[in-house]
């Protein structure tokens, strides 16, 4: 089973800081995917990143996947209180279908 | 609306009592999974299914059953629930069209066996 790590768990920030989460594995992945958890809600997925050394914007929201495709980091920049949540990771592997989740990071942006 | 609907929301039931939460998508999506989502722990693939009829163990089958009679559902049976399978439960749906993998996913079931 391939191994997901993200860290920090938890981040707690001020509005307008920037934050850098990470997600780690040993293991090469075919696909990686950034999803977005609100409290009571499903995971809204963010982007998904396929080639080594990709990075990818959505708005203030910068993905890279690593040259390696073993490593993924999510930077946000002048983090928002509507940033607040809870971050997954998702590798895919070679079977279609099944991804691989990492534990997520909790990010939490108080005014 | 393109949704994926999941069915109790929330369920307290006891040890051994026989349930099953529902799961229906609206996208016409081949591709429908079912994870368990615990405190530290993230998301754990318990089945998911390619197509109708085609099923496949994810990484925490153990106590759990599917059935994938039908495109659109994706019902989770727990034939015997015990403590240990309290937990978050959410259903998820994708198309082939759209590769790899992009996920729907529901609202969530809160299970709490006692």
């Amino acid at each position: 089973t391939q191994l997901l790590e993200q860290s920090p768990q938890f981040l707690s920030i001020q509005e307008g800081e920037n934050l850098t989460v990470y997600c780690n594995s040993s293991s090469v992945f075919s696909s990686l995917q950034w999803y977005r958890q609100e409290p009571g809600e499903g995971p809204v997925l963010l982007v998904t990143v396929v080639t080594g050394g990709e990075v990818k914007k959505l708005k203030r929201l910068t993905f890279q996947f690593g040259d390696a495709r073993k490593d993924s980091s999510l930077h946000i920049t002048a983090a928002q209180p509507g940033d607040t949540g809870l971050y997954l990771c998702a590798g895919g592997g070679d079977s279609w279908g099944k991804l691989q989740f990492g534990a997520g990071t909790q990010v939490v942006v108080t005014p | 609306e393109a949704q994926v609907t999941q069915n109790p929301r929330y369920l307290i039931t006891v040890t051994g009592k026989k349930l099953t939460v529902t799961c229906s998508q609206n996208m016409n999506h081949e591709y429908m999974s079912w994870y368990r989502q615990d405190p530290g722990l993230g998301l754990r693939q318990i089945y998911y299914s390619m197509n109708v009829e085609v099923t496949d163990k994810g990484d925490v089958p153990e106590g759990y059953k599917v059935s994938r009679k039908e495109k659109r559902n994706f019902p989770l049976i727990l034939e015997s629930p015990s403590p240990n399978q309290t937990s978050l439960y959410f259903c998820a749906s994708s198309s082939y069209d759209r590769a790899p993998v992009e996920q729907y996913f529901g609202p969530g079931t809160r299970l709490t066996v006692t």
